[in-house]
């Protein structure tokens, strides 16, 4: 079994703070890594993929990537409300056919 | 249409009978996934189906059989299950081989077994 691992959460910031997400995985061989957010009751949704060590960032969003380290987070800036959610943590296996889950974290952005 | 289309939104169903999940997908990928979303548990990934053929059977009891007749559409038939069943269950579709494509999930099933 590969394992994605997080923590549960809950996480809280205050409007405005910037929230980091952590996640890491087993699986050496593992290429590309994602991050999705769910609302409550809706499924997954891609907000973020990285596939090189380092950081890559869009909009309010850098995904950061450590692969020495097993390593990939998240880190949101500006807060908002609308950013409560869980967000999950997915990795991809070498072979590009599976996608490994974490449990995921859930955060909440306080107005 | 577009994207992952899942079908029914919710179910309910006793535990004698047959009903079938189903799932379209309109992205041109060839890769279709299974997922069940039990509270408090990760994504738990039941099937994979990479051109139309099964790869991947992670241990799901034979209460659980999957159907994919071809790369856009993929069934999960139920019979017999239990109430420990009922959970989201999603579908997904991804590029095979490609490691840079995410997965798209659909809106998924909300299973109810009384």
């Amino acid at each position: 079994q590969k394992e994605v691992e997080q923590n549960s959460g809950p996480l809280s910031v205050p409007e405005g703070a910037i929230a980091s997400l952590n996640c890491t995985y087993s699986d050496r061989g593992s290429q590309s890594f994602f991050w999705y957010r769910q609302y409550s009751g809706k499924s997954p949704e891609l907000i973020m993929s990285i596939y090189s060590n380092g950081d890559k960032e869009d909009g309010r969003f850098t995904a950061q990537l450590n692969k020495a380290s097993q390593y990939v987070s998240l880190l949101i800036r500006d807060s908002q409300p609308s950013d409560s959610a869980t967000y999950l943590c997915a990795v991809k296996n070498g072979a590009g056919n599976q996608f490994y889950f974490g449990t995921g974290t859930s955060l909440t952005v306080i107005p | 249409e577009t994207g992952v289309t899942q079908t029914p939104r919710h179910l309910v169903m006793g535990m004698t009978n047959k009903k079938s999940l189903k799932c379209e997908q309109h992205l041109g990928h060839n890769a279709m996934y299974w997922y069940k979303q039990s509270a408090k548990k990760p994504l738990e990934l039941m099937f994979v189906y990479s051109l139309e053929e099964r790869v991947e059977n992670n241990s799901v009891p034979s209460r659980f059989s999957p159907e994919c007749p071809n790369s856009s559409h993929l069934f999960l038939h139920l019979h017999t299950l239990q109430p420990e069943d009922s959970a989201l269950y999603l579908c997904a579709s991804s590029q095979d081989r490609h490691t840079s494509t995410e997965a798209f999930f659909g809106q998924g099933t909300r299973l109810t077994v009384v």
